[in-house]
């Protein structure tokens, strides 16, 4: 079964960090694109940053250049999302997604906090 | 970074025919764009409808197209069913990155 979990989400201060995973299985992962998506509660989609199937190209959406970084260990069948200097407005649920054109598999996401 | 546009919500009757739209405050949007079209209703991972335009993945019901239409993305709903009551998101991708919009709240009354 094409599966993706993400994990790694939790409660975390002001100013704080975090590093979000997505462990995929069920297809070969060095074959797609992958996505982070997240939704702050009650509101929209907004799209965080992409990574090409070779790790090689990342892309960022610009309010989050800088703080977050993508990556992804192929042999491991894992995609990473480095999360510094976190700050309220960051608290949402974090969606990872398979790429490579269609957008077709979605984890069921992790949740972060960002509180004092 | 550009902005999305989409209408804030829609009303359709059962079994009418309604257009969602998605522009963008850049220009036209393009088949470039790579438009996307998302379902999600409340407490649910968003499932993807459309990508690349107008292609469906195998689970969109056909009463489900999609299309560029004046400068924009278009999604259309013919035939609408009480379980398409949910909210609708395009993503359109700007040389790598991409942008959602704000998301149409679509209700079947």
């Amino acid at each position: 079964e094409v599966q993706l979990v993400e994990s790694g989400g939790g409660l975390v201060k002001p100013g704080g960090s975090l590093r979000l995973s997505c462990a995929a299985s069920g297809f070969t992962f060095s074959s797609y694109a992958m996505t982070w998506v997240r939704q702050a509660p009650g509101k929209g989609l907004e799209w965080i940053s992409a990574i090409s199937s070779t790790g090689s190209h990342m892309f960022y959406a610009d309010s989050m250049k800088g703080r977050f970084t993508i990556s992804r260990d192929n042999a491991k069948n894992s995609l990473f999302l480095q999360m510094n200097s976190l700050r309220v407005d960051d608290t949402a649920v974090y969606y990872c997604a398979r790429d490579g054109g269609a957008m077709d598999v979605w984890g069921p996401g992790t949740t972060v906090t960002v509180s004092s | 970074q550009a902005v999305v546009t989409q209408e804030f919500s829609l009303t359709v009757s059962p079994g009418g025919t309604v257009t969602l739209t998605c522009g963008s405050t850049t220009g036209a949007v393009t088949s470039g764009h790579y438009p996307y079209w998302f379902q999600q209703k409340p407490g649910q991972v968003p499932r993807t409808l459309i990508y690349e335009t107008s292609n469906r993945h195998t689970w969109t019901p056909a009463r489900f197209s999609a299309s560029l239409l004046g400068g924009k993305a278009a999604l259309t709903l013919s035939g609408a069913q009480p379980e398409d009551e949910a909210d609708y998101y395009c993503l359109l991708s700007y040389r790598g990155a991409r942008v959602f919009g704000g998301g149409t709240k679509l209700t079947v009354l």
